[in-house]
Parts: structure tokens; C-alpha cells; sequence
């Protein structure tokens, strides 16, 4: 069974560009949360998603966006970015909200 | 604001010993929680998850809950180089998001 999968792995982006990830969940799965990590704040929550609806969100700026398919393959898109935004940003599937999530290998967001 | 808080560490035991790791939760509704251990420049891995009070082994593992002490922990038997890595403690309730704490980084020496 295929493990999630996160594209691109790694990218480097300009000052005031936009991007967006791009997150595969385990099949059968129905919700997709990102997270951003960075060394001194950890895992921070983005948002998460269950049937194309988002069910959470956490304490970002409007800046960071995200939506979920039909087929439970979820993006995120991050406008104007800023420095701060250099970060790993992990993808996590669960069968349903708040059953055990499953991470994906991570983008690996450079700003420059 | 829900917290998830564990001691950053580094947390050093020799190879063979028993690694104790401790995570504390500030929501006294929370329902499930999780451990994942993280290697260094790769994505967590869940190892354990646990929902109600009491022990729950697998293999070297144990998680510990406490719901009145709002008290998670997780045990290592026979500790090897290779779970040298940091553990990340995870909580969540019914229609909120796993919250992660910042995970106590264990090195276990040879």
C-alpha cells in the first residue's frame, strides 16, 4: 500500500512569489492536515481537511491556503512569501478526524 | 490555547537501559494520543497510540496514560543506538487537529 506522498520535495522560492504543495494521502484515506516545522517552533498546525470541507485551522496569517479534491488529494498554496515561510511543511493522512495520521516525506520550502 | 509540552532533552541513556520519555497535556478533554519519533531530516513515524488509561505495550514500547494527571509517557526497553531521534508527543479531541509537542530528543550511546 502506497504511503502518502508530498511533490515537489524540495523548492526554492523568491520573496513575494506564490507556491503550491501538493499532498497524495494513503488510499482509503479521507483527511489530510498539514503542518509546517521549523526548529524552534516544531510542528505547527495548518489546517486539516475531511471530505473536501476544512475542519480545522490553525494560527496563521490568510497567506496560507489549502483545499481538498474529491478524491482526498489535498493543496496547499502560500502567497507572498515571506522568509519566515522557509520551512518543511508535512502532510498527514488519517482514515477520519482524529484517528492515528500517517506523515508524508515533507517539501522542503527554501525562500530567498 | 491547548498545549502539549515534553522536556526538549537531549535525554541520554546507555544502549540496553530504559529510555523514559514525559509529555503533559494542558486540555483535560483530549481522547487520543499519539507518539511519533522523528530521525533527523526525515518526517515523523507514528510508533504508538493510546486512548485509554493504563499500559499499553509493543515490543521494546510501552505508552503510559494518566487522563487525571492529563500525563502521557513512553518507554523504551533495551534502548538502541539506532532510536537515537526525537519523539514527538501528539493529542487531539473529538473534531480538533492532532497538537504536537516540540518532542524530546533521545540519544542513546554504545
Amino acid at each position: 500500500k502506497a504511503g502518502v506522498t508530498q511533490t515537489p520535495r524540495y523548492l526554492i522560492k523568491t520573496r513575494g512569489q506564490q507556491v503550491t504543495l501538493s499532498c497524495s494521502p494513503i488510499s482509503g484515506h479521507r483527511s489530510v492536515s498539514w503542518y509546517q516545522q521549523t526548529p524552534g517552533q516544531g510542528l505547527q498546525f495548518l489546517f486539516e481537511y475531511f471530505s473536501e470541507t476544512q475542519r480545522n485551522k490553525g494560527n496563521f496569517p490568510g497567506r496560507f491556503s489549502g483545499r481538498q479534491f474529491s478524491n482526498s488529494r489535498s493543496e496547499m498554496n502560500v502567497s507572498t512569501l515571506e522568509l519566515g515561510d522557509s520551512a518543511l511543511y508535512l502532510c498527514a493522512s488519517s482514515v477520519s478526524m482524529n484517528t492515528e495520521a500517517f506523515f508524508g516525506q515533507g517539501t522542503r520550502l527554501t525562500v530567498v | 490555547q491547548k498545549e502539549v509540552e515534553q522536556n526538549s532533552g537531549p535525554l541520554s541513556v546507555p544502549e540496553g537501559a530504559i529510555a523514559s520519555l514525559n509529555c503533559t497535556y494542558s486540555d483535560r478533554v483530549s481522547q487520543s494520543f499519539f507518539w511519533y519519533r522523528q530521525y533527523s531530516g526525515k518526517s515523523p513515524e507514528l510508533i504508538m497510540s493510546i486512548y485509554s488509561n493504563g499500559d499499553k505495550e509493543d515490543g521494546r514500547f510501552t505508552a503510559q496514560l494518566n487522563k487525571a494527571s492529563q500525563y502521557v509517557s513512553l518507554l523504551i526497553r533495551d534502548s538502541q543506538p539506532s532510536d537515537s531521534a526525537t519523539y514527538l508527543c501528539a493529542v487531539t479531541q473529538a473534531g480538533t487537529a492532532l497538537i504536537f509537542g516540540k518532542g524530546t530528543t533521545l540519544s542513546v550511546s554504545s
